[in-house]
């Protein structure tokens, strides 16, 4: 079935710590995106990719950093983490096209004591 | 720049009655234009779209949205709201590039 993972759903974790939320898709999509939400408020694009080899900064400066291997897997990354992280991590992506929907994973929520 | 306006930050209706939740949206060209459902520790969910042709458009759940060109609205109706309608709302402008711009969410509360 074509969908999108992220693993894991719920992650609490000390200061200092270096973390990768996973993002996995199965729809052969070209492009995917890492958003941060904060409870009850806006979207802000952080990290964005058009295809392999390919990631790009999004709207919203982030201290993560994203790699784009493979066709269907977006990481993201945290080399230390800080309170000031927490938040909810959520990717998506969208197929070949400029104006196409995205479809979102469910989430990673992260809290950073 | 391209950006969308989600007047109302929380609407509470009855069950069982209508609703109309309200996206203006601010773009140069000939806009596309999506809405979400994020329901609470979850991600978004594709209601509907409109890219061109019939102004009115429908969606799942018995959702639909009407493109209003002259007002630069894309509001989002439902004639009769369920219980599991309660959710947060986001009106999204697709812009190049595959990137999409989003307003802040509409959070909607039913009422039984």
């Amino acid at each position: 079935e074509a969908d999108i993972y992220q693993t894991p759903r719920y992650l609490v974790i000390g200061t200092g710590k270096k973390i990768t939320l996973e993002c996995s898709q199965t729809m052969g999509h070209d492009k995917m995106y890492w958003y941060q939400q904060d409870p009850g408020m806006e979207l802000h694009l952080i990290h964005y990719s058009y295809g392999v080899n390919s990631t790009e900064k999004g709207d919203l400066s982030s201290e993560s950093t994203v790699s784009r291997i493979r066709t269907e897997h977006f990481p993201l990354t945290l080399e230390s983490a800080r309170p000031s992280h927490t938040s909810q991590y959520l990717c998506a992506s969208s197929a070949q096209g400029s104006y196409n929907e995205q479809f979102f994973g469910p989430g990673t929520r992260l809290t950073v004591l | 720049a391209q950006s969308v306006t989600q007047p109302d930050i929380h609407i509470t209706v009855s069950e069982g009655a209508s609703l109309e939740l309200r996206c203006n949206y601010s773009y140069g060209a000939t806009p596309y234009l999506f809405w979400y459902v994020q329901s609470p520790g979850q991600g978004l969910q594709l209601l509907l779209k409109y890219f061109s042709g019939d102004t009115l458009v429908q969606g799942i759940k018995g959702f639909e949205a009407e493109f209003k060109r002259s007002q630069s609205s894309f509001n989002l109706r439902k004639p009769s709201v369920h219980w599991s309608d309660a959710a947060e709302y986001f009106c999204a402008v697709g812009v190049n590039a595959g990137k999409s711009t989003f307003g802040d969410g509409t959070t909607l509360t039913v009422k039984p």
